[in-house]
């Protein structure tokens, strides 16, 4: 079985510019989440959307970032204009339901913003 | 407040021994779940298990063991005869019903298991 896929695996760019981070989760899963991994701030979740509608977005650390959910098979996280404190390994996660249930991550994107 | 406390921030072991990960939480609520995940080299979260709040039985899995302790709000980890592939970061992680489907991370275990 598929696990949750994202894209892209490495991404490097410059200060400034547009970065989408896009996420594929598991098939059946109605629950998908957006966490950041920074050594000083360790794993913090970003958003969370169940079947397609944002829940709770309260660790979207600003208006730089948004996150959408067109369809039950993807989503993306864009940061408009990228900072170097963007920098960090950004995980989607998906899982059945809400509150309680497993949590499965992908492999995450390593990003680094010069 | 909902908290996740790993108090060993580094392990270092030598290939067989058992190693003890520890996990104490803090929440008001009545109903949470409390996950382990590792965090393999490779940098990918692996779900190791789900533990809910009304059950206290301890568990096993194959070298794995889970000791679940409401009285001490702790939910321990014990790796037995550790090989050089557990070698990880490992998370401890709380969810609350109150909270929705929101994770409370620990700040994780590096374990590392020497040959």
């Amino acid at each position: 079985d598929a696990g949750v896929i994202q894209s892209p695996r490495h991404e490097v760019t410059e200060m400034g510019q547009e970065v989408t981070l896009r996420c594929k989760p598991i098939s059946g899963h109605n629950s998908l989440f957006w966490y950041r991994q920074t050594m000083m701030r360790g794993l913090e979740l970003l958003i969370y959307f169940n079947n397609n509608v944002p829940i709770d977005d309260s660790g979207m650390p600003e208006d730089r970032f948004s996150a959408k959910m067109p369809n039950a098979s993807f989503s993306t996280l864009k940061i408009q204009p990228s900072e170097p404190r963007d920098s960090a390994v950004y995980f989607c996660a998906s899982s059945v339901g809400t509150g309680g249930q497993p949590q499965h991550f992908g492999d995450g994107t390593r990003l680094s913003i010069l | 407040a909902q908290k996740v406390t790993q108090a060993q921030t580094e392990i270092s072991v030598v290939e067989k021994e058992d190693v003890t990960l520890d996990c104490v939480y803090e929440t008001r609520d009545t109903t949470y779940y409390l996950f382990w995940y590792k965090q393999p080299p490779s940098g990918e979260l692996v779900f190791l298990i789900r533990r809910n709040s009304f059950d206290e039985q301890n568990e096993i899995s194959g070298r794995y063991s889970w000791n679940f302790q409401k009285s001490t709000s702790s939910f321990n980890f014990t790796i037995t005869a550790s090989q050089v592939v557990d070698s990880a970061v490992y998370f401890c992680a709380l969810n609350f019903l109150a909270g929705g489907s929101r994770l409370t991370f620990g700040e994780g275990t590096q374990l590392t298991v020497n040959p």
